[in-house]
């Protein structure tokens, strides 16, 4: 039961223009909700979080913007860079709950 | 400064064999982690405790147990290895038991089973 998706495996997108990666959720308990870039032979690095009470949070080139009704998420990149090409995971929790629930990720990779 | 160290960083060993994998936080957290990543690329918790508690144990085969010496160190201990469990198992941590605590990954463990 996967109960975080991400539907894009991959995603190229020019330098300079915006890189916008998805991810949809099932459970309703979820109100928390991450992203996580990951370079190859590395662990995962926390990006952005938003809460459920938010529809939109900001930091620098990453914003992240939740659509409850629809249980959606997004983080836009802009402008995008190189060093952006990883892969992004979206991850979701339920309050009081350590435990992260994993989209499978997102294969970005800018292109010069 | 590595903040989530895990060793060894490649594993590779037979079926039928008894392994370890370790891992040490030096953030001073609370509560530390083990993940697999499988084939597929699911990352999935497989334990987790805080304050050398385990508050987290999804559902894995009793052949995995984790082991915690003190706060900063969470070992995982995997006896009668099978194919199956070949993987990239990650460790991590966070400040403690609160929803909006990021977990702080360590670079993998890939484990090859031949």
């Amino acid at each position: 039961d996967q109960q975080v998706k991400q539907n894009s495996p991959s995603l190229s997108v020019q330098e300079g223009r915006i890189s916008i990666l998805n991810c949809d959720y099932t459970n309703s308990m979820f109100d928390y909700f991450l992203w996580y870039k990951k370079y190859p032979a590395e662990g995962p690095t926390f990006l952005i979080s938003i809460s459920s009470i938010k529809d939109k949070n900001e930091d620098g080139r990453f914003t992240v913007f939740l659509n409850k009704s629809a249980k959606h998420l997004s983080l836009h990149i802009v402008p995008s860079q190189p060093g952006d090409s990883a892969v992004y995971f979206c991850a979701a929790r339920v309050f009081g709950n350590e435990k992260l629930t994993f989209g499978t990720g997102t294969r970005l990779t800018i292109i010069p | 400064d590595t903040a989530v160290s895990q060793t060894p960083k490649y594993l590779v060993t037979q079926m039928g064999n008894d392994k370890s994998i370790k891992c040490e936080q030096n953030l001073g957290h609370d509560t530390m982690y083990w993940y697999k990543q499988d084939s597929k690329k699911f990352l999935k918790i497989m334990f987790s405790y805080n304050n050398k508690e385990l508050i987290i144990n999804e559902t894995v085969p009793n052949r995995f147990s984790p082991k915690s010496p003190d706060k900063a160190h969470l070992n995982l201990h995997i006896n009668s290895l099978e194919l199956g469990d070949s993987a990239v198992y990650f460790c991590a941590s966070s400040l403690g038991l609160a929803a909006y605590n990021e977990q702080f990954f360590g670079p993998g463990t890939r484990l090859t089973v031949l």
